[in-house]
């Protein structure tokens, strides 16, 4: 009873580090996405995908990139690290695209870049 | 621009002190609200979709209910473990293939005290 599991839970970096959040699902959900969480802010939408093969940027994409070559893993990637990126993320997946499909979140990386 | 607002930003409750959260929200054509309860350190669990205006869910102590521009949800006798952040999020038609996009409030922090 995995559902979406997200590697790794903390992680510190320095300015202009890269590193990869690691993002993996066993639902066999089509859609998948990363929001980032700031206090005050909510969770704000960074890219999403709704298949292998397909994604898009949500409203915050500056600075990270992702791919989506299976249908369980979905990573996001920091190619140069910066303080405005220090945040909670958190990875979601659901069934569809449909109404009626809750997305199920992950437990989140918690990201420091120093 | 969509927007989701929630009140009131925090709520310190009695142990069996009935209340309510509110979450109002501007949107350009609603395809669902749903409700989420966050723990510290975990992601956010989902609660409830509503759809419609009249709509109303339940589930244990917890009862969401839907207008055209907010939902509330009250928290009945609550308990010490009710104590969590409860996040609204709206759904919006979004553009090319955002079907699933969700847009969130900042959440209201809820702490029932025995």
């Amino acid at each position: 009873n995995a559902g979406v599991t997200q590697t790794p839970k903390f992680q510190v970096l320095k300015t202009g580090q890269s590193m990869t959040l690691q993002c993996a699902q066993d639902m066999n959900h089509e859609y998948m996405s990363w929001y980032r969480q700031d206090p005050g802010m909510g969770l704000r939408l960074i890219h999403y995908s709704v298949g292998a093969g397909i994604t898009d940027q949500g409203e915050v994409p500056n600075g990270y990139n992702v791919s989506r070559s299976t249908t369980e893993d979905f990573p996001l990637r920091l190619l140069s690290a910066a303080p405005s990126q220090t945040s909670v993320y958190f990875c979601a997946s659901s069934y569809s695209t449909g109404n009626n499909q809750p997305q199920h979140f992950g437990d989140g990386t918690r990201l420091s870049i120093l | 621009e969509d927007q989701v607002t929630q009140s009131p930003e925090a709520l310190r409750l009695q142990e069996g002190e009935s209340s309510s959260l509110n979450c109002s929200y501007t949107v350009s054509g609603l395809r669902g609200l749903f409700w989420y309860r966050q723990d510290p350190g975990k992601g956010p669990e989902f609660l409830f979709t509503l759809y419609s205006a009249g709509e109303e869910k339940e589930k244990e102590r917890l009862k969401a209910t839907l207008t055209k521009k907010e939902s509330f949800l009250h928290i009945t006798a609550p308990k010490p473990e009710d104590s969590a952040t409860y996040l609204c999020a709206v759904r919006t038609p979004g553009i090319k293939a955002a079907g699933n996009k969700l847009t969130f409030g900042g959440g209201t922090r809820v702490l029932v005290k025995p």
